[in-house]
Formats: C-alpha cells, sequence, structure tokens
C-alpha cells in the first residue's frame, strides 16, 4: 500500500501569502493519479486539483497543482481568507486509495 | 443538480448492527462508482472502499476488509455502508462520495453531507 506524508502538518500565514504544500509518496505514482481535496470545518471536503495539476470545476486559478513520480505540490498563490482549511493529498493505485495525512493552513 | 444525499446521524450501542444510506441524484447512478471515506473526531480522511453500482462489484482499504459491508441499489440510486456488529471505535463521520471518470482519474468529484456515526455503551 503506497503511503504519503504531507508536509508541513500546520502552516501559519497571512492573508495575500503564498503557501506552499507538500505530498511525499513511498513510491512513486502515475501523475494521473494524485488529487489534492480541502476541507472547511465542519464541512465535506472539496476537490480542488486532479491528476496532479488540473484545476477540478470551479476552483480558482489560484490555486495549482505539480510534481511527478514520489514528490507533488499543491501551491496557493495568494491566500484568501476561506482557504485557511485542511489540504489532503489523495493518490489511486492497484484498486486502493490513500489519503495524505493533511495540512492545515492557519491564519498567522 | 448532481448530489448525494446521505441518511441522518445514528446513535448506537456496541454489538449493534447499523446501515447508513448515501442517495444519488442528478446523474446516472450506475456510471459512476462510489466511495466511502471515514473521519474519525479530529482526524484525516481514511478510504474505506468503494462499488460500482452498475455490478455491485466492490473493493476494500486492507484496513477495513471484514469489518464493513459496501452494497448499491441501483433501482433507487443508492448506496448502503453496513455494519453488522460495531465498536466504540468506529465512531466517525462518514462520507460517501463519487468518483469522477476516467478522464478526470477517478478522483471524488461530488460528497455526501456526511453522516454521523456514534457507538456509546
Amino acid at each position: 500500500e503506497i503511503v504519503l506524508t504531507q508536509s508541513p502538518g500546520t502552516l501559519s500565514l497571512s492573508p495575500g501569502e503564498r503557501a506552499t504544500l507538500s505530498c511525499r509518496a513511498s513510491q512513486s505514482l502515475s501523475s494521473s493519479y494524485l488529487a489534492w481535496y480541502q476541507q472547511n470545518l465542519g464541512q465535506a471536503p472539496r476537490l480542488l486539483i486532479y491528476g496532479a495539476s488540473s484545476r477540478a470545476t470551479g476552483i480558482p486559478d489560484r490555486f495549482s497543482g505539480s510534481g511527478s513520480g514520489t514528490d507533488f505540490t499543491l501551491t496557493i498563490s495568494r491566500l484568501e481568507p476561506e482557504d485557511f482549511a485542511v489540504y489532503y493529498c489523495q493518490q489511486y493505485g492497484s484498486s486502493l486509495w490513500t489519503f495524505g495525512q493533511g495540512t492545515k493552513v492557519e491564519i498567522k | 443538480e448532481v448530489q448525494l444525499v446521505q441518511s441522518g446521524a445514528e446513535v448506537k450501542k456496541p454489538g449493534e448492527s447499523l446501515r447508513i444510506s448515501c442517495k444519488a441524484s442528478g446523474y446516472s447512478f450506475t456510471s459512476y462508482w462510489i466511495s466511502w471515506v471515514r473521519q474519525m473526531p479530529g482526524k484525516g480522511l481514511e478510504w474505506m472502499g468503494r462499488i460500482d453500482p452498475s455490478d455491485s462489484y466492490t473493493n476494500y482499504s486492507p484496513s477495513f476488509q471484514g469489518h464493513v459491508t459496501i452494497s448499491a441499489d441501483k433501482s433507487i440510486s443508492t448506496a448502503y455502508l453496513l455494519w453488522s456488529s460495531l465498536k466504540a471505535s468506529d465512531t466517525a463521520m462518514y462520507y460517501c462520495a463519487r468518483h469522477a471518470g476516467y478522464s478526470y482519474s477517478y478522483a471524488l468529484d461530488i460528497w455526501g453531507q456526511g453522516t454521523m456515526v456514534t457507538v456509546s455503551s
């Protein structure tokens, strides 16, 4: 089973700043099967990025994804108040899906 | 509108059985897989398993295999998550989610609102 490790655990930033979140896989992934989700407090998760770098429908272009192999990144170019949330990466391989443990982006 | 609507919160005792539901609307239910995801209080997301509603093929995370059963009734566009004997450690929020198709790398594009399950004596 592929393990995803996200870092940092918590990111303390101010609105308007750039956020860079990391997701590292225990073995090489097909980039096609790496996704990112946002979860606000008390809400269901929301798909942000699929295929490592494609934005889902309705997702603002301040969100971008990149990476390949074992290292993937979610970048939020300028944080808006509604972006302070928990972010999860997820991979699909061998008919199994796994999530990373999450990165919390909090207001500094 | 494409949506998944889950059944309401449940409070059960250890050893009891439970079935929670996830009703799909606004799209062809048999065209997209459905997964269940657990979120224990204050913790992260855990993928439990998925079903293909067209033929009820299922596969499970090794962590959940044998502990839960996923099923679907395509006549009423509803997926289910079943426990035969609940434990206190099953206390969690449970989400159903739709897998987008191949073009979207099977990511989870539509989520239900969640069902809170509390197991306590």
